[in-house]
């Protein structure tokens, strides 16, 4: 199955700060969603990204599917920010199956 | 709103008791999914169903069933929990083939096995 990496694995930042997270997979996606899981466990769509560029807000995500990777930006970052940022592409073979990273741990501090 | 809900929030089981989770949906979507998240580790996909079309990944363990009943429910049984059935379990909806495959969760069921 795809392999997916997530960097870093945790990140502190101060309010205001902004940063970039970084997803890289193993083989052809059709489709590739961050989540952001808050503190109580809810995993809550962020984008979905097999290619291109999104912005929403303060956050934009940017995916370039034939290099194998995705990019999470966030910036003027604020204390909800905090949580669990996943990464998890479908791969290409018609599967249903996310695969999740390991997750990068935001902590984003006043 | 459309939304994914899931029942209860938290539950509690004693060792070997079966229990049942809930899953319910007003998006009409056709596939669901049933996740297992163990504390700091990323969600493992545990069977899905197309409509009715039960698909069950390799590796989760007999244990686990499942069951849909219609379009707007799926349930989550397992027949015999164990302490290392202690997890959260995400129920997750998306559209069918030839549509955008984006997931959509609900807010989870917290399971406590004493």
């Amino acid at each position: 199955g795809i392999q997916v990496e997530q960097s870093p694995p945790d990140l502190i930042l101060q309010e205001g700060a902004n940063s970039t997270l970084r997803c890289n997979f193993s083989d052809s996606v059709n489709n590739l969603q961050w989540f952001h899981q808050n503190p109580w466990g809810q995993l809550i769509n962020l984008f979905y990204i097999p290619s291109g560029t999104k912005q929403n807000g303060r956050l934009s995500a940017t995916t370039v599917a034939t290099e194998r990777y995705s990019l999470l930006y966030i910036s003027s970052s604020q204390t909800t920010d905090s949580g669990v940022y996943f990464c998890a592409p479908q791969d290409g073979a018609g599967s249903y199956q996310l695969t999740f990273g390991k997750g990068t741990k935001l902590s984003v501090i006043p | 709103d459309a939304m994914v809900i899931q029942n209860p929030r938290y539950q509690v089981t004693q060792f070997g008791k079966p229990v049942t989770l809930s899953c319910s949906q007003t998006l009409n979507h056709n596939v669901m999914y049933w996740y297992q998240q163990k504390s700091s580790q990323a969600p493992k996909l545990l069977f899905h169903y197309y409509d009715k079309d039960f698909n069950n990944e390799a590796d989760t363990p007999d244990n686990f069933q499942s069951r849909r009943p219609n379009t707007s429910f799926c349930f989550l049984d397992i027949r015999s929990p164990g302490l290392g059935d202690a997890a959260m379990y995400l129920c997750a909806t998306s559209r069918g083939r030839g549509r955008t495959p984006e997931q959509f969760f609900g807010p989870g069921t917290r399971l406590t096995v004493l």
